[in-house]
């Protein structure tokens, strides 16, 4: 398994605004997931992108992948406040292996 | 969608006493199952990944008698905190990969357990 990397790791907005993070991984990989996290909560699976696909939506959601430079992107269009919250990314090799997560990004959405 | 519990939702206990944490898939069957702990404003660390039917396997640095997991069927899998101590005080989250499609991971609403 590997880690995904979050970047930033904190982004703060006002509500209505678009939140942007990326992700970066080292090696191949099936499909890559986004998931979020409210404070003191499980994780909730967001969307899965497969490495054939370059881009995603889903709602207010909008997830690109770049095989070539390793690297995803997740957009939330007009953030509400209760978008806050920690959103991780967990690039997917093989069945039977864990997801391994980074430190993620923290997004606060103010009102 | 695919629903994963955890019971109990959080605990208190006595340090030296024993904690079971159940993890249940309610409509999958998940022959894998992981298990995780996070410290507060941290990352998930992975602890453990257990299989039904065999022996879980264990990340470097945790202790597998300290840390009991049994995987008896394909929808449960129990973590066992054995002689917990306040140290071990945490979040505990678990995953389930569904039998059928196994390309994503379902996480369970986690566990917070405070040892006295």
């Amino acid at each position: 398994s590997q880690q995904g990397e979050e970047d930033p790791q904190a982004l703060s907005i006002q509500e209505g605004e678009n939140a942007t993070m990326n992700c970066s991984y080292k090696t191949s990989i099936n499909n890559l997931q986004w998931y979020r996290q409210n404070s003191g909560r499980g994780l909730v699976h967001l969307i899965l992108i497969r490495s054939n696909e370059r881009e995603k939506h889903s709602g207010r959601l909008r997830v690109t992948l770049d095989t070539s430079k390793k690297s995803s992107s997740l957009l939330i269009t007009a953030s509400r406040a209760a978008d806050t919250a920690s959103y991780f990314c967990a690039p997917f090799n093989q069945a039977g292996t864990a997801l391994i997560f980074g430190k993620g990004t923290t997004l606060s959405v103010s009102s | 969608g695919a629903v994963v519990s955890q019971h109990p939702s959080r605990v208190i206990c006595k340090s030296g006493t024993s904690v079971k944490i159940e993890c249940r898939s309610l409509d999958f069957q998940a022959t894998t199952m992981f298990w995780y702990r996070q410290f507060p404003k941290q990352s998930l660390m992975l602890m453990a990944t257990s299989n039904e039917g065999s022996k879980a396997t264990y990340e470097q640095g945790v202790e597998k008698d300290k840390f009991l997991i049994n995987h008896a069927s394909l929808t449960l899998s129990t973590l066992t905190v054995t002689s917990a101590h306040p140290e071990d005080s945490s979040f505990y989250i678990c995953s389930a990969e569904p039998d059928r499609g196994r390309e994503t991971q379902y996480f369970g609403p986690g566990t917070r357990l405070l040892v006295l």
